[in-house]
């Protein structure tokens, strides 16, 4: 079974810029989670969509925002970038949201904004 | 607030022995306290997820216990490609986002 795939893998952006990273579950997935990561702040978490709808926020500024498809790709998007926007954004899938259901992470997209 | 610390951030061992990580957290209402390992570069790899006091759980050399304000993962004669950053995260119930911890970074040395 294919793990979670996310594209791209790296970008360089300048700031004030907007970027869009791409997410695809596991087969059969419908939640779908956004985490960035940074060496200061560790892993944080950005939203969470299932069944087309964002169900959970995290502590973000309104620049940050994302969707979800019917077949549960996501996408998030970064308006106007910033320097502090560097970091490693990370998706990760679960079969749904119930308590026993397991979070599989892919492998990142590491963004530099110059 | 929940909140997850893990200790220590950095841990040097020789192939052989054998040591534990801790992570401590205070979370409103456990619905699961999970590890994972990341290596350099990548995305965080499942481990263990841990629902109540007294669960263990283990893989291979590993070995996660949980009570009801820390978790330990055990390493049991750790090998070279056992060197990784560990994460602790938990989830409180009614909420699917996870908090993580800052990550144990573990070197094994031959």
């Amino acid at each position: 079974k294919a793990g979670v795939t996310q594209t791209p893998r790296y970008l360089i952006k300048t700031r004030g810029q907007q970027v869009t990273l791409s997410c695809s579950p596991i087969s059969g997935h419908r939640s779908v989670s956004w985490y960035q990561q940074t060496p200061g702040q560790g892993l944080q978490f950005l939203f969470e969509y299932f069944s087309e709808t964002q169900r959970n926020k995290g502590n973000f500024p309104g620049r940050f925002s994302g969707r979800q498809f019917s077949n549960s790709r996501s996408e998030m998007n970064v308006s106007t970038l910033e320097l502090g926007d560097s970091a490693l954004y990370l998706c990760a899938s679960s079969r749904d949201r119930a308590s026993t259901d397991t979070q599989y992470f892919g492998p990142g997209t590491r963004l530099t904004v110059l | 607030e929940d909140q997850v610390t893990q200790s220590p951030e950095a841990l040097r061992l020789q192939e052989g022995e054998s040591s534990s990580l801790n992570c401590s957290y205070t979370v409103s209402g456990l619905r699961g306290l999970f590890w994972y390992r990341q290596d350099p570069g990548k995305g965080p790899e499942f481990l263990f997820t841990l629902y109540s006091a007294g669960e263990e759980k283990e893989k291979e050399r590993l070995k996660a216990t949980l009570t009801k304000k820390e978790s330990f993962l055990h390493i049991t004669a750790p090998k070279p490609e056992d060197s990784a950053t560990y994460l602790c995260a938990v989830q409180a119930r009614g909420n699917n986002d996870m908090r993580f911890g800052a990550g144990t970074r573990l070197t094994v040395k031959p």
